[in-house]
């Protein structure tokens, strides 16, 4: 079974300091990896994904996340962390689709904090 | 136009009743699901359609029975509410994977549901 875990339920930094959200998976067959935000009471927004092309991928909001299978991560990264920035964040993993969908299985998410 | 919408966004009711949540999506997509996401935040699917056919069922108590009348809908009626199955729902679509297109997922914006 696939499965996903996030490392640190809780990340606080600085504003204008790198943001390191850590994600590490586990799947029998190559995976296609997800990094979604949830701001408060907001639904799923979608910041990036892989699914099998570039290993290092830009997502919006200026974060970029990379595929690394030889150990099995895919750890969000951004620069210069804004206030903005503060919400919750999950990592996702999935098959690759073949026809009739494929669910999403998520980690247990991480509050980011983002400090004056 | 809201691309996935859900309704209604809170819902307020005692144990025991039936209630019903409403998801619609405009964007053609083939799969729609319906993920839980409990009081920690933990996101599980529940169930999954494509093309009004049941794919997926996560071992989710009879209590709770979706119903697809087209391709774009995908509802949920849950009977005999009890105080555990309040949470926040989130409806979500993907589209099957054809050549030259991304595969992903959009996520409604949620139904808080708390059983008093």
């Amino acid at each position: 079974a696939q499965s996903v875990t996030q490392l640190g339920s809780h990340v606080s930094v600085s504003e204008g300091a790198l943001v390191l959200l850590r994600c590490n998976y586990s799947s029998s067959v190559p995976p296609y990896l997800f990094w979604y935000v949830q701001y408060p009471n907001q639904g799923l927004q979608l910041l990036l994904k892989y699914t099998s092309a570039a290993t290092l991928v830009k997502g919006i909001n200026g974060f970029e996340a990379e595929f690394k299978k030889s150990e099995t991560s895919f750890h969000l990264t951004k620069p210069s962390a804004h206030m903005s920035d503060a919400a919750e964040y999950f990592c996702a993993v999935s098959d690759q689709p073949t026809g009739g969908g494929n669910k999403l299985t998520f980690g247990t998410g991480t509050q980011l904090k983002v400090e004056l | 136009d809201t691309a996935v919408s859900q309704t209604p966004k809170y819902l307020v009711t005692q144990m025991g009743n039936d209630k019903s949540i409403k998801c619609e999506q405009n964007l053609g997509h083939d799969t729609m699901y319906w993920y839980k996401q409990d009081s920690k935040k933990f996101l599980k699917i529940m169930f999954s359609y494509n093309n009004k056919e049941l794919i997926i069922n996560e071992t989710v108590p009879n209590r709770f029975s979706p119903k697809s009348p087209d391709k774009a809908h995908l509802n949920l009626h849950i009977n005999s509410l009890e105080l555990g199955d309040s949470a926040v729902y989130f409806c979500a679509s993907s589209q099957d994977p054809r050549p030259g297109q991304g595969y992903g997922y959009t996520f409604g914006s949620g139904t808080r549901l708390t059983v008093v």
